[in-house]
């Protein structure tokens, strides 16, 4: 039972565009959700997170907005660029934070 | 620098001989987990631990063990591998939860295992 969606494999967008990465889940317990970006052979990333009593957090060009109602984060990143191009995943944990559920993943190509 | 080192970084072995992919941080982290990443499956958490002695069963445990006898430490042990453990395995670690917002988890740069 996948908790943690990512319904877009894979997104293309032009550089200096905005490009929107959206993520479903289905565990309304769940208290914080990030985002993380993957380059090929290597580990994934950091990048952004927000915990479940705000809406909306900002990290110079990425925001992420939460909409508890819907169970629906996305990802914006405004201007796009050639480097943001790599696989990005959300994911959510709930209570202690211990234990973290990833989504499947989108395909970011940033083209020139 | 600080970092998570994984060996070996790619590892051809056949069913049912036993394996270890080793796992080590110099950041003197709390919380340290092992995730699988599988094609249309993502991230998954096999397991974790939250300081030395202390782990628990993730979302996919089943085939794995793991121990935390020193802080730096914490290997993947495949006791009897299967082809359906062919995967690329990721080690992290945290100072805090990996979960919590605002925390940045460390991955190292992955073990890509096949399973014959």
């Amino acid at each position: 039972d996948q908790q943690v969606k990512q319904n877009s494999p894979s997104l293309s967008v032009q550089e200096g565009r905005i490009s929107i990465l959206n993520c479903d889940y289905t565990n309304s317990m769940f208290d914080y959700f990030l985002w993380y970006k993957k380059y090929p052979a290597e580990g994934p990333t950091f990048l952004i997170s927000i915990s479940s009593i705000k809406d909306k957090n900002e990290d110079g060009r990425f925001t992420v907005f939460l909409n508890k109602s819907a169970k629906h984060l996305s990802l914006h990143i405004v201007p796009s660029q050639p480097g943001d191009s790599a696989v990005y995943f959300c994911a959510a944990s709930r209570g202690t934070a211990s234990k973290l559920t990833f989504g499947t993943g989108t395909r970011l190509q940033v083209t020139l | 620098e600080a970092q998570v080192t994984q060996n070996p970084r790619y590892l051809i072995t056949v069913t049912g001989k036993k394996l270890t992919v080793t796992c080590s941080q110099n950041m003197n982290h709390e919380y340290m987990s092992w995730y699988r990443q599988d094609p249309g499956l993502g991230l998954r958490q096999i397991y974790y631990s939250m300081n030395v002695e202390v782990t628990d069963k993730g979302d996919v445990p089943e085939g794995y063990k793991v121990s935390r006898k020193e802080k730096r430490n914490f290997p993947l042990i495949l006791e009897s591998p299967s082809p359906n453990q062919t995967s690329l395995y990721f080690c992290a670690s945290s100072l805090t939860p990996p979960g919590l917002a605002h925390n940045e988890q460390f991955f190292g740069p992955g073990t890509r295992l096949t399973v014959l």
